[in-house]
């Protein structure tokens, strides 16, 4: 069964300093890969998907991830963190089948301070 | 404008009771799917729909029921038979269900039992 592992429920970093969110799959085939944020009491919103062009992929609001078969990982990066960044983060996966389901990871908590 | 409308945003229950969440979407998509959230447990698939008239069970759909009449609805019941429906629930949808197509999700509904 494809499952998606995100090391680190809560991560904390300082404004300005690097964010390294992990995510790991398990699957014989590479899925479809996709990073979603949430705030607080809203839904999420797509930052990224790996689409198999490239494996550097290019989200919003600064945020890129990359795909390593050797790893099995789809980490998500930023350079600078901004106090606006703090929030939810999911990890998922989609079976390449036809039906579509995601696979959500367990979720990690990204705390920005001042 | 297009996307995914979720009511009500807040929503209790007394213990006995089944409830109605709806989700209603104007963005054309074939699939439609409810996610239950639950602190540090991710999203947990509850029930899927591909097409009109048609769905299955995700991982946790016991005490849970669903119908798909019209392409743009796809509304969840919560029966008296879920022991814990406390919990944040979200609606998506995606079309086409097999590609790298990412799902749109709505604003939430949150569930409490009082």
């Amino acid at each position: 069964a494809q499952s998606v592992t995100q090391l680190g429920s809560h991560v904390s970093v300082s404004e300005g300093a690097l964010v390294l969110l992990r995510c790991n799959y398990s699957s014989s085939v590479p899925p479809y890969l996709f990073w979603y944020v949430q705030y607080p009491n809203q839904g999420l919103q797509l930052l990224l998907k790996y689409t198999s062009a490239a494996t550097l992929v290019k989200g919003i609001n600064g945020f890129e991830a990359e795909f390593k078969k050797s790893e099995t990982s789809f980490h998500l990066t930023k350079p600078s963190a901004h106090m606006s960044d703090a929030a939810e983060y999911f990890c998922a996966v989609k079976k390449a089948s036809n039906t579509g389901k995601l696979i959500f990871g367990q979720g990690t908590t990204l705390q920005v301070k001042p | 404008d297009g996307g995914i409308t979720q009511s009500p945003k807040y929503l209790f229950r007394k213990e006995g009771q089944n409830v109605t969440l709806s989700c209603e979407q104007n963005l054309n998509h074939d699939a439609m799917y409810w996610y239950r959230q639950d602190p540090g447990q991710g999203l947990r698939l509850i029930y899927y729909s591909q097409i009109v008239n048609d769905f299955q069970k995700g991982d946790i759909a016991e005490g849970y029921s669903v119908s798909r009449e019209k392409k743009e609805s796809f509304p969840l019941t919560v029966t008296s038979a879920q022991k814990n429906p406390t919990a944040f629930y979200l609606c998506a949808s995606s079309s086409p269900a097999g590609q790298n197509t990412e799902a749109f999700f709505g604003q939430g509904t949150r569930l409490t039992v009082v």
